[in-house]
């Protein structure tokens, strides 16, 4: 089944322990994206990838990072979460960047940082 | 930059009525795509139906179908016939036709919430 993985689908953790949430696809897309969501704010992009070891910011980039050292995987790592990055974050791929082909979304993380 | 506005944080509907989504978009582009999602609780995100901004004809999936107005950059939903199952939050987003870099992102409205009444 074509599917985005992501785990762990809920996630509780304290102020400056690094967590990473993974992400791996099994379509072959080469465009892969993180968003955040928040109530009233809608889907925020935090990073995107257009390939293997190609990354670009998004519009809420800053205390995260990701890497691409494979296709399939792009994970999302906090090195020191803060309350202010409780949220509800997708992992999300596509055949490419641009164009008819929508995104394929995991099934969400919920992380909580107390 | 493109933008993408929801005005209706909330919309409620009757059980087989029928309901309307709004959704505005600010670019400067010609050629683009145009989508709505659906989250319903268990806040998986289901692509309902898209838009090409080349083709005149309005999209239609089954019970949803939009009007899509490019001169006034309107991207409304319709849902005829609403089932209580439809109950979910609705996002309107924008893509570029354009590949490569930023201007390949999906842009996201900050979505609706429908409630369906029984």
């Amino acid at each position: 089944e074509a599917q985005v993985t992501q785990n762990p689908r809920y996630l509780i953790t304290v102020t400056g322990k690094k967590l990473t949430v993974t992400c791996s696809q099994n379509m072959n897309h080469e465009y892969m994206s993180w968003y955040r969501q928040d109530p009233g704010l809608g889907l925020r992009q935090i990073y995107y990838s257009m390939n293997v070891e190609v990354t670009d910011k998004g519009d809420v980039p800053e205390g995260y990072k990701v890497s691409r050292k494979e296709k399939r995987n792009f994970p999302l790592i906090l090195e020191s979460p803060s309350p202010n990055q409780t949220s509800l974050y997708f992992c999300a791929s596509s055949l490419s960047s641009g164009g008819w082909n929508g995104y394929t979304f995991g099934s969400g993380t919920r992380l909580t940082v107390v | 930059a493109q933008t993408v506005t929801q005005s209706q944080p909330e919309m409620s509907v009757q059980e087989a009525e029928t309901v309307t989504l709004s959704c505005t978009y600010d670019t400067s582009e010609s050629d683009y795509y145009l989508f709505w999602y659906k989250q319903p609780p268990s806040r998986q995100m289901i692509l309902v139906i898209r838009q090409e901004a080349y083709k005149q004809q309005n999209a239609t999936e089954n019970r949803f179908s939009v009007n899509f107005q490019k001169a006034a950059k309107s991207f409304s939903l319709k849902i005829s016939d609403s089932q209580l199952g439809d109950a979910a939050m609705y996002f309107c987003a924008y893509r570029s036709a354009n590949y490569g870099g930023s201007q390949g992102n999906l842009i996201f409205g900050k979505g609706t919430k429908l409630s369906v009444k029984p």
